[in-house]
């Protein structure tokens, strides 16, 4: 089955910097790439994914890479802000099953 | 928010006790997933369900069994339940290759 490894497990950065989260998965069937933001006591919700057909997708601070060839996938946050902070997952889906990474918790100190 | 909820909210049972938890839906999608997350582990596939009657294990599916007989519910059954199953439980529904929602999730904690 798939195997997805999330890098790093905690992230602190100051307000205004970058943040780079990292995946990597193993079945090169996967096809659909989500990120899943999930703030203290709450229900993961989707932010941004990309499909296998698409290297790079953007949304306002936020932008998706991916590369087939490594099995790789990475969430770029420009501009951090503190409302930013949460727990951040990735996942590779391949049709039925969705599988997700083991998170990141991003802190922004303001 | 997606139609998706999750019963009951929050449980205490003891050990070796059976528990089902109930997944409903009002999208008509097609897939639904069992999902425990646990500190450091991330959010992990119990099962998960591709039709009526039709499901599957995923990776940490011993301990637990699962039914569906109508399109709108997932049950999740825990058999006889063990400490090591104390965790919260998401339920989780998907149309076909598009994004998963999430329900409000389950506390469970077994003493």
């Amino acid at each position: 089955g798939e195997n997805v490894e999330q890098h790093p497990s905690t992230l602190s950065v100051q307000e205004g910097d970058s943040a780079v989260i990292k995946c990597t998965y193993s079945d090169s069937a996967s096809n659909y790439f989500p990120w899943y933001k999930q703030e203290l006591g709450k229900r993961p919700q989707l932010i941004i994914d990309i499909r296998s057909n698409v290297g790079e997708k953007k949304d306002q601070r936020i932008a998706v890479t991916l590369n087939k060839t490594a099995k790789h996938f990475s969430l770029h946050i420009t501009e951090t802000q503190p409302e930013d902070s949460a727990v951040y997952f990735c996942a590779a889906s391949n049709f039925n099953k969705f599988y997700f990474g083991s998170g990141t918790k991003l802190n922004v100190k303001p | 928010d997606a139609g998706i909820t999750q019963s009951p909210r929050h449980k205490v049972t003891e050990t070796g006790t059976p528990v089902t938890l109930r997944c409903h839906q009002t999208e008509n999608h097609r897939y639904m997933y069992w999902y425990r997350q646990d500190p450091g582990h991330g959010l992990r596939l119990i099962h998960y369900s591709y039709g009526v009657k039709d499901t599957d294990k995923g990776e940490v599916s011993d301990g637990y069994s699962v039914s569906r007989s109508k399109t709108e519910d997932f049950l999740l059954t825990l058999e006889s339940a063990t400490s090591s199953q104390t965790s919260v439980y998401f339920c989780a529904i998907r149309d076909r290759e598009s994004e998963a929602f999430f329900g409000q999730g389950t506390r469970l904690t077994v003493v």
